[in-house]
């Protein structure tokens, strides 16, 4: 069965400090995986996109890595702000169909 | 930048009354979804549309859902006769294409509560 876990469920954390969540998944044959930011009560809203081929990707503050052999992908987040406060989505894509495998999220916390 | 609008935001309805959510998708997109996150858990897959056909569906979506796009920019998902655990965010999405670079564009959901 397709699974997604996240570490952790949740996190809080100073404003200005980096962190790293972390993504662990199943799901086969791999096509790809995608990190996503929700804020409460909105649709998620998409950070990065990776294929098999990629290990790293970055958007602003945000770089996530892949690794396709360990089925491993973690999001660091460098330099937080207030408005970094969310859930933190790890989706992974499998190559045959269309429904895409959502873990249960990160839920982050910045404080000042 | 072009979005997801869903509506209504919050729907109460009662149990065993039918609910049709409304969504528009981003213009040039092709391909359609509606998802749903009880509150608490993990967004979860309901059904995906193509080419004014479902192209895959979940266990979830059973006979009391369906999805129509009636006029070229509406995509709207049904339920029959909701049930209590009917109650659950719903998010709309679209993308272009199913490619690997092709980003999922979420609407801001409707939220149902069946009592």
């Amino acid at each position: 069965k397709n699974q997604v876990e996240q570490s952790p469920q949740s996190l809080i954390i100073l404003e200005g400090k980096n962190c790293t969540l972390q993504c662990n998944y199943t799901v086969s044959p791999f096509s790809n995986l995608r990190w996503y930011k929700q804020d409460t009560g909105r649709g998620p809203v998409s950070l990065t996109i990776m294929t098999f081929s990629e290990n790293t990707k970055s958007n602003g503050r945000y770089t996530a890595t892949l690794d396709a052999d360990t089925k491993q992908s973690s999001l660091h987040i460098t330099a937080s702000q207030l408005s970094d406060s969310a859930s933190y989505i790890c989706v992974v894509s499998a190559l045959s169909g269309y429904a895409l495998n959502f873990g249960k999220g990160t839920s982050l916390l910045v404080t000042p | 930048e072009p979005e997801v609008t869903q509506t209504p935001s919050h729907q109460v309805t009662q149990m065993g009354q039918e609910v049709i959510l409304r969504c528009v998708p981003i213009s040039n997109h092709l391909y359609f979804y509606w998802y749903r996150q009880i509150l608490g858990q993990k967004v979860e897959f309901l059904v995906s549309f193509y080419n004014n056909e479902i192209s895959e569906k979940s266990e979830i979506f059973d006979d009391q859902f369906s999805v129509e796009r009636p006029d070229g920019s509406n995509f709207t998902l049904k339920i029959r006769s909701t049930k209590l655990e009917d109650s659950a965010m719903y998010f709309c999405a679209s993308t272009l294409t199913t490619g690997f670079n092709s980003p999922l564009h979420f609407g801001n959901g409707t939220r149902l509560t069946v009592t």
